[in-house]
């Protein structure tokens, strides 16, 4: 069964240093998220791309946070510099086509800010 | 706008045990629903889908859901828990974009 994959899995940091996150969603899946899911809470969608191009990044904290998707493939997000608050798994998932379409989740990466 | 209520952030069953896990939407339009489920660092897994299709949906597991619109609720319910349904489960509706509840974390006594 074809899964997305995320690495690295953990990720522990200094703040101010920068870190990114790279995602592989699933063949053929034209649509990529980004959520940020802080500990006790739900996943709440930081940017998504329709191949390409971004469709929604209004949550996404533009001062330091930036992703791209430059051949409508793999993903990458990144944060400089990191802050304590960006303690959090970030998760990225695909679906074929965009919401209400099923999104399927990648194992998340695991970001811990010192 | 859309938004999801999770009653209960901790329930507690016994092995063999009805689960039911409560979700209240909000939404403009007829929604779609969905139940996942997340276990410990690991990302989230699709239990089952609400798409008007049919009011009562299964999902993998042995867990079903009940949409009723008259209520505006879309409960997650097992008829006999397992120690392996031990985790995190998320309600989401999605409108343009999938929107979350803040979990309910189960667990299961042996």
């Amino acid at each position: 069964e074809a899964e997305v994959a995320q690495s690295p899995r953990y990720k522990i940091t200094e703040k101010s240093q920068a870190v990114a996150f790279w995602c592989d969603p699933i063949s053929g899946h034209a649509t990529l998220y980004w959520y940020r899911q802080i500990l006790g809470q739900g996943p709440e969608l930081l940017v998504q791309f329709q191949d390409e191009s971004v469709v929604d990044d209004s949550q996404l904290p533009k001062d330091r946070f930036s992703a791209e998707r430059l051949k409508g493939v793999d993903s990458t997000l990144k944060i400089q510099p990191a802050e304590l608050g960006d303690s959090a798994m970030y998760l990225c998932a695909s679906s074929l086509a965009p919401s209400p379409d099923t999104q399927y989740f990648g194992p998340g990466t695991r970001l811990t800010v010192l | 706008a859309q938004s999801v209520t999770q009653l209960g952030s901790h329930v507690s069953v016994s092995e063999g045990a009805l689960v039911l896990l409560r979700c209240n939407y909000s939404s403009s339009v007829p929604p779609y629903l969905f139940w996942y489920v997340q276990y410990p660092n690991q990302g989230l897994q699709l239990l089952l889908k609400y798409t008007s299709a049919a009011t009562l949906v299964k999902g993998i597991n042995g867990f079903e859901a009940e949409f009723k619109k008259s209520e505006t609720s879309f409960h997650l319910t097992k008829p006999s828990a397992h120690m392996s349904d031990a985790a995190e489960y998320f309600c989401a509706v999605s409108e343009n974009k999938l929107v979350f509840g803040a979990g309910t974390i189960l667990r299961v006594k042996s």
